[in-house]
């Protein structure tokens, strides 16, 4: 069965410094891979997905994801955090079943906090 | 903008009572539904997968005769808490897969939290 991973409940980093939130996948077959982030009382709103392609993904609102096959890693990155940035994140793998249909597999989420 | 409503965004009923909660993909046909349910501090957890004009999916463990799941047009489905508890007070959010701008994805709804007293 397909699964994700994330290994870090919180995260605590200073604003202006890089940040990387972890993923790791378990996946039979190629991995679709995303990151979805949820601020208080939200939804979810996507930022990145791998599907094919390079191994670097660039998203939304700066972030970015490193696609590692040897490592089944899809960590997710910015280069300068912002206090705004401060969430949870979902690593997600789409979990391929009969006739095409798909569900989603969720992590169990990485609170981010950005300290000012 | 957004692409998948969710109404409302905020319940509260009484014990005992059943609440509707509608999700509308606003500019394409959603073929696909899903409801997810998630408890304060963790990850979403998928209820149910539902195709227009066919019976929902439920996933093992959700009680269908509690959780009515309705997609009756390609833009709506519904979940149906009936005799909700306390213990159905969660944040209930939907997603709605489908072509859009020619390519076939899925999109989450903000979300609705339920809380039941």
């Amino acid at each position: 069965a397909q699964s994700v991973a994330q290994p870090e409940d919180q995260v605590n980093v200073a604003e202006g410094n890089p940040l990387t939130v972890k993923c790791t996948y378990s996946v039979s077959g190629n991995p679709y891979l995303f990151w979805y982030v949820q601020y208080p009382n939200r939804g979810l709103q996507f930022l990145l997905k791998y599907i094919t392609g390079d191994n670097l993904v660039k998203g939304s609102y700066g972030f970015e994801a490193e696609f590692n096959k040897s490592q089944t890693s899809f960590h997710l990155k910015k280069p300068s955090a912002l206090v705004s940035d401060s969430a949870l994140y979902f690593c997600a793998v789409r979990d391929m079943g009969a006739s095409g249909t798909y569900k989603y597999i969720f992590g169990t989420g990485t609170r981010l906090k950005v300290l000012a | 903008g957004a692409v998948v409503s969710q109404h409302p965004s905020w319940v509260i009923c009484k014990s005992g009572t059943s609440v509707k909660i509608e999700c509308r993909s606003l500019d394409f046909q959603a073929t696909t539904m899903f409801w997810y349910r998630q408890f304060p501090k963790q990850s979403l957890m998928l209820m149910a997968t539902s195709n227009e004009g066919s019976k929902a999916t439920y996933e093992q463990g959700v009680e269908k005769d509690k959780f009515l799941i309705n997609h009756a047009s390609l833009t709506l489905s519904t979940l149906t808490v009936t005799s909700a508890h306390p213990e159905d007070s969660s944040f209930y959010i939907c997603s709605a897969r489908g072509r859009r701008g020619g390519y076939d994805e899925q999109y989450f709804g903000p979300g609705t939290r339920l809380t039941v007293t």
